[in-house]
């Protein structure tokens, strides 16, 4: 069974950069399958943020489009987010993701890290 | 790009059934699959619906979906409710040019 295991800062200054892993077990990111991020603000509702295929095509939600990267490493089995130019309303816990086959679904998610921006 | 409205919450009584509406904005609902998840307070989401009407394997048959093209929204229903139920839910779909949309969720209180 395919876990996912979020890693990186939990708290990090505005106008800077977060930096985010999802080490993936259980299976290999090379497999047929779209691996993405997803962040929640705190009471608030899901919103994605990409998804990365292992070859490293991409898709980014537009209305975040200018500040991501999201990337993959085959030989350690993880993907990566990166947001630029941070400022509170990044401000959420960041969720990684598994869309089996490109299904347009998730059936395996993380358990989430939250990042804080503040200074 | 198109965006799904869920209402914001709903409660019924446990043994009760509930339904849980997503109608989206602009597109077939027909077109693309919608999913649904479930999301207890300070855990992950889980699928609890997916490709309409499919649940995954785990996952009680109290609950179903299914689709209305005259309304343009999908529904989650669960019958017999209980107490454990009560959690966000969340409906998802996506299009050519968006590989995923979420609805605004959907507090579900069992009282």
């Amino acid at each position: 069974q395919v876990q996912l295991q979020e890693s990186g800062p939990g708290l990090v200054k505005p106008s800077g950069t977060l930096s985010l892993t999802c080490a993936v077990s259980g299976a290999s990111i090379s497999n047929d399958n779209w691996w993405s991020w997803v962040r929640q603000p705190p009471g608030k509702g899901l919103e994605w943020i990409g998804e990365v295929y292992h070859s490293g095509s991409t898709n980014y939600n537009p209305s975040l489009k200018s500040r991501v990267t999201i990337s993959v490493d085959k030989s350690k089995n993880h993907f990566s987010l990166k947001v630029m130019s941070l400022t509170a309303a990044d401000t959420a816990v960041y969720y990684c993701a598994r869309d089996p086959d490109g299904s347009r679904f998730f059936d395996s998610w993380g358990q989430g890290t939250l990042v804080t921006v503040s200074s | 790009n198109f965006m799904l409205t869920q209402p914001h919450s709903v409660s019924e009584s446990p043994g009760r059934t509930v339904t849980i509406s997503c109608t989206r904005s602009s597109g077939s609902i027909a077109s693309n699959y919608v999913q649904w998840y479930q999301q207890r307070p300070g855990s992950a989401p889980t699928t609890v619906i997916y490709e309409d009407n499919q649940r995954p394997s785990g996952v009680p048959d109290r609950f179903s979906g299914s689709i209305d093209s005259s309304s343009n929204s999908a529904s989650l229903t669960i019958s017999g409710l209980k107490t454990e139920d009560e959690a966000d839910y969340y409906c998802q779909s996506y299009d050519g040019s968006i590989p995923v949309v979420f609805g605004g969720g959907t507090r579900l209180t069992v009282l």
